[in-house]
């Protein structure tokens, strides 16, 4: 079962291109995420939005610019990636972002920088 | 510097017999923790977690140690199922300003043999 569906699933682009990713739950929870996971390193957390406010920015560059329109749907748009942008890139949801609740992900979109 | 470590990247085990996988932490601020699994092309599914207020937590085949004093948690699957084969990340909540942060370990890959 996934409440959470990522789209596109894989993605190649050239470092000039601007591309969106997309992310929806259907889990009805106020709290989604970004997360960037690189071979053999950790997921990294990348942004957090509550209710559709953007809460937590983990130093990440303006290459990466999220949009959260509702608190059903997340967007991370990219343009002039580099090489080192090529990731698994997770979205999740939680009921709250200022409790402790388990997240529940999505498949996640494959990117890949030529 | 990695807060949260999952110092074995594979663990073979006989189907019927217990596997259990380690994460140790440097964080003694972690208040919440998680086990996720992850089968390939997927994203990762939400296990089973315990509180620091707690040292054990069960659900069926699969337990959760805590060990505050030695910054230690583990996973116990009994059995092992083959179909228990996947990757297991170890993560740590933290409560930055409200929002409440995961720390994911690297994984440790399992694989249950038949």
């Amino acid at each position: 079962e996934t409440g959470v569906t990522q789209t596109p699933r894989h993605l190649v682009m050239g470092m000039t291109n601007k591309k969106s990713l997309k992310c929806e739950q259907h889990l009805g929870h106020n709290a989604m995420y970004w997360y960037k996971q690189s071979a053999k390193k950790p997921l990294e957390l990348m942004f957090v939005y509550s209710l559709e406010e953007r809460v937590e920015n983990n130093s990440v560059p303006s290459r990466f610019s999220p949009e959260c329109p509702n608190s059903s749907h997340l967007f991370l748009h990219l343009h002039t990636l580099q090489p080192e942008d090529s990731a698994l890139y997770l979205c999740a949801s939680s009921p709250q972002a200022g409790l402790n609740q388990p997240q529940h992900f999505g498949d996640g979109t494959r990117l890949s920088i030529l | 510097d990695q807060q949260v470590k999952q110092n074995s990247p594979s663990l073979s085990v006989q189907e019927g017999r217990i596997s259990i996988l380690n994460c140790d932490y440097t964080n003694s601020m972690f208040d919440y923790f998680l086990w996720y699994k992850k089968y390939p092309a997927e994203g990762p599914t939400f296990l089973i977690s315990i509180s620091s207020i707690k040292d054990k937590n069960e659900d069926g085949r699969f337990t959760v140690f805590l060990n505050k004093s030695a910054k230690h948690l583990s996973l116990h699957i009994v059995p092992s199922q083959p179909g228990d084969s996947a990757v297991y990340f170890c993560a740590a909540s933290v409560d930055t300003s409200g929002t409440y942060k995961y720390i994911f370990g690297t994984g440790t890959r399992l694989k249950v043999l038949a």
